[in-house]
């Protein structure tokens, strides 16, 4: 099945010290995003790539950076995570054959990162 | 700025029609998605509304009125799995959607 997958589904880190996450999809979508939600609010997006077309949200704070070395993976780094960055951190696609493809997303089951 | 409102939580019971609506006001408007959240796990897609009027999908029927800002989920025949996180979002360009802050359905027996 084709689908969104992210690794790892836990991560713990210490305060400062840089973490990885791992997203890969098999859906060969255009456009990869990276959300961060906090308990009981809304996904907030941080970034998100037209292919290697890089997009940063006003807001994302530059502790968080991205990289797509291909179609298939995309990363969140963390740089030196707070306290404040304990997040659920999900990643998504979608198509861009249509102008209102994006408004269908395929979400990855998320990575739910704990700061020591 | 972006602000989508929705009620927080809505509870009902099986069998039953609940209404969760949705309204909004953004800087630009492509759109208008549902998405369902179960506890722990990710956003699933639900349904899009580009004009005006009512999508059916099932059980689901999505509602939008450009003119009023304003849409509306529709669950029918409910089951006690829908209990989950509703949210709505609005497609502002730029292939980004903003999300509301959700509304937690409790699906009674």
């Amino acid at each position: 099945d084709a689908m969104v997958i992210q690794n790892p589904r836990y991560q713990v880190t210490q305060f400062g010290k840089p973490v990885t996450l791992s997203c890969s999809q098999t859906l060969n979508h255009n456009v990869m995003y990276w959300y961060q939600q906090k308990s009981s609010q809304a996904p907030k997006l941080l970034f998100h790539y037209y292919d290697k077309d890089f997009n940063n949200e006003a807001d994302t704070p530059d502790n968080f950076q991205s990289r797509r070395p291909n179609t298939s993976f995309c990363f969140l780094d963390i740089r030196s995570p707070g306290l404040g960055d304990a997040a659920m951190y999900l990643c998504a696609t979608s198509r861009d054959d249509l102008s209102s493809s994006y408004n269908e997303q395929f979400f990855g089951p998320g990575t739910r990162l704990t700061v020591l | 700025g972006q602000s989508l409102e929705q009620p927080s939580e809505v509870t009902a019971v099986e069998g039953a029609i609940v209404q969760i609506n949705c309204t909004y006001q953004t800087s630009g408007f492509y759109g208008l998605s549902w998405y369902q959240q179960h506890d722990g796990g990710a956003p699933t897609f639900l349904s899009y509304n580009a004009l005006d009027g009512l999508e059916e999908t099932g059980r689901f029927s999505s509602f939008l009125s450009r003119s009023d800002s304003y849409g509306y989920l529709l669950l029918q025949e409910l089951q006690m799995k829908d209990s989950a996180s509703y949210f709505c979002a609005v497609g502002t360009g730029r292939r980004a959607l903003t999300f509301g802050s959700g509304t937690r359905l409790q699906v009674q027996p």
